[in-house]
């Protein structure tokens, strides 16, 4: 199985500020055939389900601001949130689908300095 | 819209069974991937099961592979999750997900399942 790893595991930003969470996988989830990186980035708010903000490592989803934004390839990849709002204030969790099982991050706690 | 509603949560025993529903509207079902994914309480999120847009394929995570069966009914717009031989460890808030392009892009609120005696 692919293990990710998220770092940190909480941090505290003030508001208008940058977030920057960290995630690395064991295994490059780099799709040689496709060039593309099997990884995506979820936001949940207490009691929601997650919510889908970028996948192939960097394509934002339709609707999500473009404060949101995602990097990396191959086993390392970074999620921005370039200025922090009240909103924001949400579990962050990576995710590869590279292969099965899927597998997440353990999370990353985004709270308001 | 997307649509996700699941159902079927609840409290039972150790060693006994559950089916969870998942009822999807707002899209042509038929044509996606669809996928369980449990979150224990306040833990992280785990995948438990995939299937393919017509069922031909599925797929399990190690720990509820043998106990648990994921199906789904395309003429009702349902996804299905059997779990048998549930377990106190399986006690977690359980949501369907939508695949599309590969990625999981709608989730379903979730229900609960407790598993106490």
């Amino acid at each position: 199985d692919i293990v990710m790893t998220q770092s940190p595991d909480s941090l505290a930003v003030s508001l208008g500020e940058r977030a920057t969470i960290n995630c690395k996988s064991s295994q490059s989830v780099l799709y040689s055939s496709d060039s593309k990186d099997y990884l995506a980035w979820y936001q949940q708010k207490p009691g929601q389900p997650p919510k889908l903000l970028i996948y192939w490592a960097s394509t934002r989803e339709s609707g999500v601001p473009d404060r949101f934004s995602g990097s990396g390839s191959g086993t390392d990849f970074t999620l921005t949130i370039s200025s922090l709002q009240a909103e924001d204030v949400a579990v962050y969790y990576c995710q590869q689908y590279y292969n099965t099982p899927r597998t997440f991050g353990q999370g990353t706690k985004v709270e308001i300095k | 819209q997307v649509q996700l509603v699941v159902s079927g949560g609840g409290v039972v025993q150790p060693g006994r069974s559950l089916r969870l529903s998942c009822a999807a509207s707002g899209f042509t079902f038929s044509n996606h991937g669809m996928h369980w994914v449990r979150q224990a309480p306040v833990k992280g999120l785990e995948w438990v099961a995939a299937i393919w847009f017509d069922g031909s394929n599925k797929y399990y995570a190690d720990s509820v592979k043998g106990r648990f069966t994921i199906s789904r009914d395309n003429s009702k717009n349902a996804l299905y999750l059997q779990m048998n031989s549930l377990r106190v460890e399986d006690t977690a808030v359980y949501y369907c997900a939508r695949e599309s392009g590969n990625v999981n892009d709608y989730w379903g609120q979730g229900t609960l399942v407790t598993v106490s005696s």
